[in-house]
């Protein structure tokens, strides 16, 4: 069955980038929606966007001056890139799957992300 | 954006009882509609999609039902694994939104 894993630099500097990579196991990014999700200590969830295995895109209005997601079909890889991070965009960040509905039937177990000096 | 809110915030009940939470959209949304659990520390799980569809796996006590703006997560009859935080999400239009959750706590 597939699986998620997150990755990427558990600390960042204040106005840095925030870099994630969300890969695949077990199945194909083909033919699927990718989300990223994140949950601030002790809040609810957040939906970040998402992309197609095309490579269409739908990013949350309020952080779309400073988010790209992209996918790798070859590495079954999505990646999320968050530009000019504060301390508000420290976060649970979860990778999901979406088979084109709007809900995540697979998530990965999730990367704490904190923004700090 | 659509807004989603719950009630209860949090519950406390016993093994074996009925429980049942509400959710409720700003908007319509038709059936557009997923709960999820989360138990601390873990990723949400998928129980139920499209307002009423059990999603596979997830034992039958679980029903969801609604459509429109008014919506229920309903377990029939309480195990301690159940023991979780319940969030409800619209997936009618972009962003996709989340209720603040639901807390279940054992009373």
């Amino acid at each position: 069955h597939v699986q998620l894993q997150e990755s990427g630099v558990g600390l960042v500097n204040p106005s840095e980038t925030l870099s994630l990579t969300c890969t695949v196991s077990g199945g194909s990014t083909s033919s699927y929606y990718w989300s990223w999700i994140r949950q601030s200590p002790g809040k609810t969830l957040e939906w970040i966007g998402s992309i197609h295995s095309s490579g269409s895109t739908n990013y949350n209005p309020s952080l779309k001056s400073r988010v790209t997601i992209s996918v790798d079909t070859s590495k079954k890889e999505v990646s999320l890139r968050l530009t000019s991070v504060t301390a508000a965009d420290t976060a649970q960040y979860f990778c999901g799957r979406d088979a084109g509905q709007g809900w995540c039937d697979t998530w990965g177990q999730g990367t704490l992300v904190a923004v700090s000096s | 954006d659509i807004q989603m809110t719950q009630s209860p915030s949090s519950v406390s009940a016993s093994v074996g009882d009925r429980v049942t939470i509400t959710c409720r959209a700003s908007q319509g949304i038709g059936t557009w509609l997923a709960w999820y659990q989360q138990t601390p520390g873990k990723a949400p799980k998928l129980l139920i999609y499209a307002a009423s569809s059990l999603q596979s796996g997830v034992p039958s006590r679980f029903s969801g039902s609604g459509s429109g703006t008014d919506f229920t997560l309903t377990i029939s009859s309480l195990q301690p694994e159940d023991f979780a935080t319940y969030y409800c999400q619209q997936a009618d239009s972009f962003p996709y939104t989340f209720g603040p959750g639901t807390k279940l706590e054992i009373k």
